[in-house]
């Protein structure tokens, strides 16, 4: 079951802040999210586990609502760096993902 | 460089052909699957190997897909027959076995069928 995501497209100027939201029809085991770059493979930000949790990564932290089968990733200070196509990868067990659509996130000077 | 390592980057063919393309995954992951990506969306599930063991394929994988991981370290996927609705990134990954590790995924194989 592929997760949704939203927004689908994110334009912020340096310094913003945005939230990105991935949404299950299922319960979930775990919620893994990743960045790509244009040509280039995803890369890992974190893992997120049935639990609540919240966890962060320099000024990106993300939450996962077991109960309502969601997470979000909070981009704060955005920074050119930031740009690429963000991706959740939920986790019905621990081997399998499905990934959603994916954001993209602009991020001007 | 210890990462996940795919061959070819690029691979063009015509209609018909068959591909075979190799992952390196990082040495001691005993975990490795392979995606497909086409544009404008999330990697999708292909199959995944437990060391040599190839404990699921998605429905995805029709019969002209097959991937082997001999000795439980590199692994390859062929597709026979090509055909244009083939053409696709495809991405290697892997991990440790333990359910909260995260996948590291490799360069990808970037597939044009012609």
């Amino acid at each position: 079951q592929q997760p949704v995501q939203s927004p689908q497209a994110v334009i912020l100027r340096e310094g913003e802040d945005a939230v990105i939201n991935c949404s299950s029809s299922k319960a979930l085991y775990s919620v893994h999210w990743y960045r790509q770059k244009h040509g280039e493979a995803p890369v890992f930000l974190m893992i997120l586990l049935k639990g609540g949790e919240q966890k962060g990564h320099d000024k990106i932290s993300a939450s996962f609502n077991e109960k309502k089968q969601q997470s979000s990733l909070y981009l704060t200070a955005s920074q050119l760096s930031y740009s690429g196509t963000y991706f959740c990868g939920t986790g019905f067990n621990d081997y399998k993902l499905s990934f959603g659509a994916g954001t993209t996130v602009t991020v001007r000077a | 460089d210890t990462g996940v390592s795919q061959n070819p980057r690029h691979k063009i063919t015509k209609r018909g052909q068959n591909v075979t393309f190799r992952c390196d995954p990082i040495s001691e992951h005993n975990r490795l699957y392979w995606y497909r990506q086409t544009l404008g969306q999330g990697p999708e599930f292909l199959t995944y190997f437990q060391n040599e063991a190839q404990l699921e394929k998605s429905r995805l994988l029709s019969d002209r897909f097959s991937a082997e991981r001999p000795k439980g370290s590199f692994s390859t996927l062929e597709i026979q027959r090509t055909e244009q609705g083939d053409s696709a990134m495809y991405l290697c990954a892997s991990s440790l076995t333990t359910g909260d590790s995260e996948q590291f995924f490799g360069p990808g194989t970037r597939l044009t069928v012609l």
